[in-house]
């Protein structure tokens, strides 16, 4: 099955451990991306990558690290988590940067305390 | 700038009628395509049809159907025959392939399915 699989999908943390959230495609994607949703200010990109070894920043990259070593692998490195990180991640993909339709993980609900 | 609006916060809906949720969106790209998405209470995103700003016709995908009005800049989707499992936020979302690496989300709207 074409899918986006993102793990964990619930995390609790404490402040300052660092964690990462994997996220996998196996649709041979090129373009992969993340973001996050927090109430009231919808979805936010974190970052975003075109293919393997190139990354960007989208709107929100502050506290964030990403890497892109396999076209399937992208994941989401948080060095210091802090209490402003909660909230709820997800990883998408497309077939490439000029194909529109994204394929969604089914997020993962992060906690920092 | 692109922006994606969705005037309604919060909808009913009887459960077998029909409804429309409400989706305009501001570009100055000529190229762009149009989705909607559907997040029930569990959080994963679900997506439920696309519109490309070429195509002619509307899309339709099962229950769902896409009312495209481009000089008005209008992407409504419509759900026949409301289902209680249709119950869930929906998002309206957009991208330019000239400016790929941004998918631009509205706010969502809130669909209750009443039985």
């Amino acid at each position: 099955e074409a899918q986006v699989t993102q793990n964990p999908r619930y995390l609790i943390t404490v402040t300052g451990k660092k964690l990462t959230v994997t996220c996998s495609q196996n649709m041979n994607h090129e373009y992969m991306s993340w973001y996050r949703q927090d109430p009231g200010l919808g979805l936010r990109q974190i970052y975003y990558s075109m293919n393997v070894e190139v990354t960007d920043k989208g709107d929100v990259p502050e506290g964030y690290k990403v890497s892109r070593k396999e076209k399937r692998n992208f994941p989401l490195i948080l060095e210091s988590p802090s209490p402003n990180q909660t909230s709820l991640y997800f990883c998408a993909s497309s077939l490439s940067a000029e194909y529109y339709g994204y394929t969604f993980g089914s997020g993962t609900r992060l906690t920092v305390v | 700038a692109q922006k994606i609006t969705q005037t309604q916060p919060g909808m009913f809906v009887q459960e077998k009628e029909a409804v429309t949720l409400d989706c305009t969106y501001d570009t100055s790209d000529q190229s762009y395509g149009l989705f909607w998405y559907k997040q029930p209470s569990s959080g994963e995103m679900i997506f439920l049809i696309y519109q490309g700003s070429y195509d002619e016709q509307n899309a339709t995908e099962g229950r769902y159907s896409l009312n495209f009005q481009k000089a008005r800049k209008s992407a409504n989707l419509v759900i026949s025959a409301s289902q209680l499992g249709d119950s869930a936020m929906y998002f309206c979302a957009m991208r330019a392939v000239y400016n790929f690496n941004k998918f631009y989300f509205g706010s969502g709207t809130k669909l209750n399915v009443k039985p």
